[in-house]
């Protein structure tokens, strides 16, 4: 496509509820990264995909986080049991090739749980 | 564990001013540096990536420095216009295991007044 696309682009959850939060990326970029970003934050670094392979998870605040990338493509973030403190932007940014280059960032998906 | 600070925190400048954006980090073994736009409820749009190995970069209005001893970096805008309005930040990958995960500054948000 012609830009990362991050659907839906915004998320209502009840606490308590799982959601799945999904990254179109840019076709043909190996890297795809997730961030979270609170309302007056920059983003801070999630996970980290090279093509299929999840190779840094170390930012997923709880192992109710999961991130998966099954064909190298579309990647989709999932919270089960959502709570109040995962509100905030997830975005999801792509990149030509290992990282470490320009990144390309989806607009976002905005978590609202209450 | 790499920290990024961006000053002023808010700017506001009249139309037509040339204006300068500062941005500090305290590890400085960077492979690069970059600055990104956001704009409300956006995500994040790379404007300029500054390699190690070079001082500075230019994009039309906006020039780039990287000072790597002294842990700097800034953004000059020149000429500035309303449509410069934004916030900016940084991002230096993280000095740890992955130089692909980007430790971003809170950020600068610019008003540029007609």
């Amino acid at each position: 496509g012609a830009g990362v696309s991050q659907s839906p682009r915004y998320k209502v959850a009840k606490r308590g509820q799982d959601v799945a939060l999904r990254c179109d990326p840019i076709s043909g970029h190996v890297s795809l990264f997730w961030y979270q970003q609170a309302l007056g934050q920059g983003p801070e670094f999630l996970t980290y995909f090279q093509n299929e392979a999840q190779l840094d998870k170390s930012g997923l605040p709880s192992d109710r986080f999961f991130a998966e990338r099954p064909e190298g493509s579309v990647s989709t973030l999932k919270i089960q049991r959502t709570q109040q403190e995962d509100s905030a932007v997830y975005l999801c940014a792509s990149s030509l090739n290992r990282g470490n280059e320009k990144l390309f960032f989806g607009s976002g998906t905005q978590l609202s749980v209450l | 564990k790499q920290e990024v600070t961006q000053i002023p925190a808010a700017l506001s400048v009249p139309e037509g001013e040339n204006l300068v954006l500062n941005c500090s980090f305290t590890d400085s073994a960077i492979y690069n540096l970059q600055w990104f736009r956001q704009d409300p409820g956006k995500g994040l749009t790379s404007l300029l990536l500054i390699q190690s190995s070079q001082r500075e970069q230019t994009s039309g209005r906006l020039n780039a420095s990287l000072d790597k001893s002294s842990g700097r970096s800034t953004l000059y805008i020149a000429a500035s216009q309303p449509g410069d309005s934004a916030t900016y930040l940084c991002a230096v990958p993280y000095s740890g295991a992955g130089s692909y995960q980007l430790t971003f500054g809170k950020g600068t948000k610019l008003s540029v007044i007609p």
